[in-house]
């Protein structure tokens, strides 16, 4: 199946700094890439949507300013975490599809997530 | 609004079991349904996709069934093995909405 790397597996940040996570389509174009946020022992919810070339959409009660996304390419999108707080500590994922076959029905692929732990 | 329930939460089964893990969700106005796989501190493999128009999809060992109209989906697991241990995850894809709803998972443990 398709891939979807996701960088860095695991990071550590002193609160107040800010971190980047990038997540990339490697052997496909994605012109809509997902951002998942993670809690222990809990599923997956959705924080936004990137899309490449426009803004991004976040899902209510995400804050736009926290979570900044970028998309800046059709196999490439970037999340950051802007002045991190321990509560920010979560497992966070990545998702894409494949934009060829066009349609919706097309299948979803994860990225192997990344680990914030903000001290 | 999308709920996506799964059933039971965890299970626990000697190797070599068949089992069945259940998914049902709220709104039968779907693209599609995914069955993935995540190991613990890991991301997300995909399974099984079924279409809206189908009944079933099969991969080796795990056969997924779903009923749009009673908004279930099954995944069933044939001579568990304990390399299946993980948590189980079924997403559908909402008509109209690009994003998958989550159920919030089977932590399915085979023992050797």
């Amino acid at each position: 199946g398709a891939v979807v790397s996701q960088h860095p597996s695991w990071v550590i940040c002193k609160s107040g700094t800010s971190v980047k996570i990038e997540c990339r389509s490697l052997d496909f174009q994605a012109t809509t890439m997902f951002w998942y946020r993670q809690f222990p022992k809990q599923s997956l919810m959705l924080m936004a949507t990137s899309n490449e070339g426009s803004k991004a959409t976040y899902e209510q009660g995400v804050e736009k300013d926290k979570f900044l996304i970028n998309h800046a390419s059709l196999t490439l999108s970037t999340l950051t975490v802007t002045s991190a707080h321990p509560e920010d500590s979560s497992f966070y994922i990545c998702s894409a599809r494949d934009q060829a076959p066009r349609g919706p029905n097309t299948e979803a692929f994860f990225g192997q997530g990344t680990r914030l732990t903000v001290v | 609004k999308q709920e996506v329930t799964q059933i039971p939460a965890a299970l626990s089964v000697p190797e070599g079991e068949n089992l069945v893990l259940n998914c049902s969700f709220t709104d039968s106005a779907i693209y599609n349904l995914q069955w993935f796989r995540q190991d613990p501190g890991k991301g997300l493999t995909s399974l099984l996709l079924i279409q809206s128009s189908q009944r079933e999809q099969t991969s080796g060992r795990l056969n997924a069934s779903l009923d749009k109209s009673s908004g279930r989906s099954t995944l069933y697991i044939a001579a568990s093995q304990p390399g299946d241990s993980a948590t189980y995850l079924c997403a559908v894809r909402r008509i109209n909405f690009n994003k998958f709803y989550f159920g919030s998972g089977t932590k399915l443990n085979v023992k050797p």
